[in-house]
């Protein structure tokens, strides 16, 4: 089975600080994929990685930046946390070949709130 | 710029009866690909079915399947014989090579009560 983790549930942090969220996945996966989640506003993809060092900006990059030194591991940074980034964060990845096509499989997500 | 609809924020169906959840699209391109998504409560997201825009037979999974029509861009989701797992948020989702520029686009979600 694909497993893709999340390194934490749950997280409270302050405005102003520079928070990291973790992402593993342990079948070798090409494409990792990081989106938020919002009531109301479904998903929306934050960044995207098609390769190790690899990145490309999705639909709300704005605030945040990525990271991905190892093929499994993508991470997500919040340079300086604001309260409107409090949201619940969500890992995806997909295998190799046609991106499009391809089944993302997710991770439990991050909930994070931003005081 | 592509859209996703997802018309129904909540339904709720009785067990063993038939559901349908809309989703409606927008898009210019001709090659794309749908996606119905399921996230149950504090559960992580899995997907339920596939269809490729090229594709006129419309996907079967199971208790699950499709009416995809692609000249009125809707894409619903019909559940036969719901089951209390089924219980779900469930998200529809867009994805194209538009312009060489990677989109996967979701809807807003419809949470489903499946009631015993």
């Amino acid at each position: 089975d694909v497993k893709v983790t999340q390194s934490s549930r749950y997280l409270v942090k302050r405005t102003g600080e520079k928070v990291f969220l973790e992402c593993v996945q342990d079948m070798d996966h090409e494409n990792m994929f990081w989106y938020r989640q919002d009531p109301g506003l479904g998903l929306r993809l934050i960044y995207f990685s098609y390769d190790v060092k690899m990145k490309e900006k999705g639909d709300i990059p704005e605030g945040y930046s990525v990271s991905r030194e190892k093929k499994e591991r993508f991470s997500l940074i919040l340079e300086s946390a604001s309260t409107n980034q409090t949201s619940m964060y969500l890992c995806a990845s997909s295998p190799p070949g046609l991106r499009e096509y391809n089944e993302q499989f997710f991770g439990p997500g991050t909930r994070l709130t931003v005081l | 710029a592509q859209t996703v609809t997802q018309s129904q924020p909540e339904m709720s169906v009785q067990e063993a009866e038939t559901v349908t959840l809309s989703c409606t699209y927008d898009t210019s391109e001709n090659n794309y690909y749908l996606f119905w998504y399921k996230q149950p409560p504090s559960r992580q997201m899995i997907l339920v079915i596939r269809q490729e825009a090229y594709k006129q037979q419309n996907a079967t999974e199971n208790r699950f399947s499709v009416n995809f029509q692609k000249a009125a861009k809707s894409f619903s989701l019909k559940i036969s014989d719901s089951q209390l797992g089924d219980t779900a948020m469930y998200f529809c989702a867009f994805t194209s090579l538009d312009s060489g520029t990677y989109k996967y686009i979701f809807g807003t979600g419809t949470r489903l009560k499946v009631l015993a």
